[in-house]
């Protein structure tokens, strides 16, 4: 199976701030990486597909990249919405496999 | 409206059955690739199983193989998890997720693009 790494696990940052989420597989994926949010109680959300895809309806200021083993999420100005914890996810093979998450609080 | 809607869920002892559906509407579930995907109290989450949109391709994680069961009805339009020999590692919260496909090509890429609320499931005495 393909493991899947984060960093930071957590992370404190102010509405505004500039925020990057790096995730890590254990073998080369190619461009087979989505992100995911989730917010206390509520299901997983798909923010990004394809390493650098925004799914429809995500807000421009999440970006996403990254090939190989080596990805990263970005949020440019963080918005009071945006404090949840987010997954990464191979697509690569079965099984699909997720990133042991980060969790973004308010500083 | 898209949406997946779980229900069976509960408490149930070690070593008991319980059966997870998840009914789908908004969308075409007939040709959908459909998944479970779990997560234990404050844990990340965790793929379960897989079944293709004819149901004849299916797949499982290792830690539920031989005890679980994936199926769908298409007439229905629903999703099935049928949980046998429960353990207390298997309390989590079940989700049911849609694999979307996007892009063209030979290889395109896929995700969880749609999820249920999910249905909670705890194994003990």
């Amino acid at each position: 199976d393909i493991q899947m790494t984060q960093s930071p696990s957590s992370l404190s940052a102010s509405v505004g701030d500039r925020v990057t989420i790096t995730c890590r597989a254990s073998q080369s994926i190619s461009s087979y990486l989505n992100w995911y949010q989730q917010k206390p109680g509520k299901a997983p959300k798909l923010l990004m597909y394809g390493a650098s895809s925004l799914q429809s309806g995500v807000p421009s200021r999440f970006s996403g990249s990254g090939s190989g083993t080596d990805f990263t999420l970005t949020i440019s100005s963080l918005q009071p919405e945006d404090f949840a914890a987010y997954y990464c996810q191979q697509s690569y093979s079965t099984p699909p496999t997720f990133g042991p998450g980060t969790k973004v609080d308010i500083k | 409206e898209v949406q997946l809607v779980e229900s069976g869920g509960g408490l149930v002892q070690p070593g008991g059955s319980l059966r997870l559906s998840c009914a789908a509407s908004g969308f075409t579930f007939s040709t959908s690739e459909m998944n479970w995907v779990r997560q234990a109290p404050g844990k990340g989450l965790e793929w379960v199983s897989y079944i293709s949109s004819s149901g004849s391709n299916i797949y499982y994680a290792d830690s539920v193989k031989g005890r679980f069961t994936i199926s769908r009805d298409n007439a229905k339009n629903s999703l099935y998890l049928q949980m046998n020999s429960l353990r207390a590692e298997d309390t989590a919260v079940y989700y049911c997720a849609r694999e979307g496909f996007f892009g063209s090509g030979s290889f395109p890429s896929d995700a969880f693009d749609i999820w249920g609320q999910g249905t909670v499931v705890t194994v003990s005495s």
